[in-house]
């Protein structure tokens, strides 16, 4: 079946500019999450979502970011005022149900370039 | 092939030999562990789960194992393949219920022909 998806798969973008990132979940999936990883290094949470409740914001690095689901399912990611330790991929995960235990699966990523 | 202390990030092996890449995980409280791939390029791919209530659980070519006494995991892939190189993450759950995962820095396995 298809996995998730994300969109685009790389991004170059100058300084000060804002940049939208899009991840479709695989469907059914309940519970949909935003990490970040840098270069090398491992994944930093970002955002979360479950169903209908309030997202939990909490590993947003700063209020440039931020990120919308629709309809509960896809979701964009936001970031204003780019800069250059933006840079990274952004990776958007899903899974059945929101609670521990519940595998979660990757998308691809988007790299995100800052110049 | 074999990391050995809390976490080295790299690790080599000769095509055919088994692999153990370690784990050292920081909260006690956490109750269920992943282990995930990540090629060039490509998200992390799913490999393998556990929860503390097990010590060990196999799936195909892979076994890992839980030592919540010294809160070590290990991961055991047998007769690597080239198509193993990769970066190898593994995952807690910090907190039962918790959606959370706490990922590991990662070790980068590369399989020698």
């Amino acid at each position: 079946g298809a996995g998730v998806s994300q969109s685009p798969s790389n991004k170059v973008t100058e300084k000060g500019k804002d940049v939208e990132l899009r991840c479709d979940p695989i469907s059914g999936h309940t519970a949909l999450y935003w990490y970040r990883q840098s270069l090398g290094q491992g994944l930093e949470f970002l955002i979360y979502f479950q169903g209908n409740s309030a997202p939990d914001k909490s590993g947003l690095p700063s209020d440039r970011f931020s990120a919308e689901r629709t309809g509960g399912s896809v979701s964009t990611l936001t970031i204003q005022r780019t800069q250059q330790e933006d840079s990274a991929v952004y990776l958007c995960a899903s899974s059945l149900a929101g609670t521990g235990g519940s595998v979660q699966y990757f998308g691809p990523g988007t790299r995100l370039t800052v110049t | 092939g074999e990391s050995v202390g809390l976490h080295l990030p790299t690790l080599s092996v000769q095509e055919g030999d088994n692999s153990i890449i370690n784990c050292a995980y920081s909260n006690s409280a956490s109750d269920y562990f992943i282990w995930y791939k990540q090629e060039s390029g490509k998200g992390p791919q799913f490999i393998i789960d556990i929860r503390s209530n097990m010590d060990k659980r196999q799936g195909q070519r892979v076994t890992v194992l839980l030592n919540k006494t010294v809160k070590h995991l290990s991961l055991q892939i047998a007769a690597t393949q080239p198509g193993d190189s990769a970066v190898y993450f593994c995952a807690e759950n910090p907190r039962s219920n918790d959606y959370k995962l706490s990922f590991g820095a990662g070790t980068t396995v590369t399989v020698r022909a």
